[in-house]
């Protein structure tokens, strides 16, 4: 167990309409990072929050927007969604920006289908 | 754009024998390399790590080879035993970079 929490771990949306991914970070970590994962293919950088601020992000529409609270929590939000939004979200956390290997911990994702 | 790549979706092998996953990367600005396992319902836990000052780094069961000039990776795991059983990602980073770039997978079956 990492102690990094995703809520909820399986939902379904129609097209068109928001959602809302959680995330809590292992205790010390002050970043942390999102990923999609589809069907069949590897994790996806979505963006990365580090101290409350937006660290980068990789290649995913603006419709894809986090935060990240003062107590490092985090939160995914997607709107408009789209039926290839249907993937499993992963969220990461670190204790610093670049990755480390060993310090990394990735909860078990959270479900997204869109019908 | 795929840049690292596990061209293997799948693996099965005998109980006791060697697992070879490979995987291969396009940016030679990749100076870190992971490995992770994911079993079903969980996240990816991290396995080993190489750096790119290094062509091999072990730990336990787990051996991975860095070829640099070929831009392949490689992870053994020898013995193999049932509890292998997983999806196993490589991934990389730049120097500086804050993400991870995963392949595909490959799914290893570990057989009795």
């Amino acid at each position: 167990e990492t102690g990094v929490t995703q809520s909820p771990t399986h939902l379904i949306k129609t097209r068109g309409q928001q959602v809302t991914l959680r995330c809590s970070s292992q205790s010390g970590h002050n970043t942390v990072s999102w990923y999609q994962q589809a069907l069949g293919q590897g994790p996806q950088f979505i963006f990365q929050y580090y101290r409350e601020e937006e660290n980068g992000r990789g290649n995913f529409p603006p419709r894809f927007s986090g935060l990240q609270f003062p107590n490092y929590s985090s939160e995914l939000n997607v709107n408009a969604l789209e039926l290839d939004d249907s993937a499993l979200y992963l969220c990461a956390s670190s204790p610093g920006g670049s990755p480390s290997g060993n310090t990394i911990y990735f909860g078990e994702g959270s479900w997204l289908t869109v019908v | 754009d795929q840049q690292v790549k596990q061209n293997s979706p799948s693996l099965s092998v005998q109980e006791g024998r060697i697992s070879i996953l490979n995987c291969d990367y396009t940016n030679s600005m990749f100076d870190y390399f992971l490995w992770y396992k994911k079993y079903p319902a969980e996240g990816p836990t991290f396995l080993i790590s190489i750096s790119s000052i290094k062509d091999k780094n072990e730990d336990g069961r787990f051996t991975v080879f860095l070829n640099k000039s070929a831009k392949h990776l490689s992870l053994h795991i020898v013995p193999s035993q049932p509890g292998d059983s997983a999806v196993y990602f490589c991934a990389a980073s730049a120097i500086g970079d804050y993400k991870l770039s995963f392949g595909a997978g490959t799914t290893v079956t570990v057989r009795a």
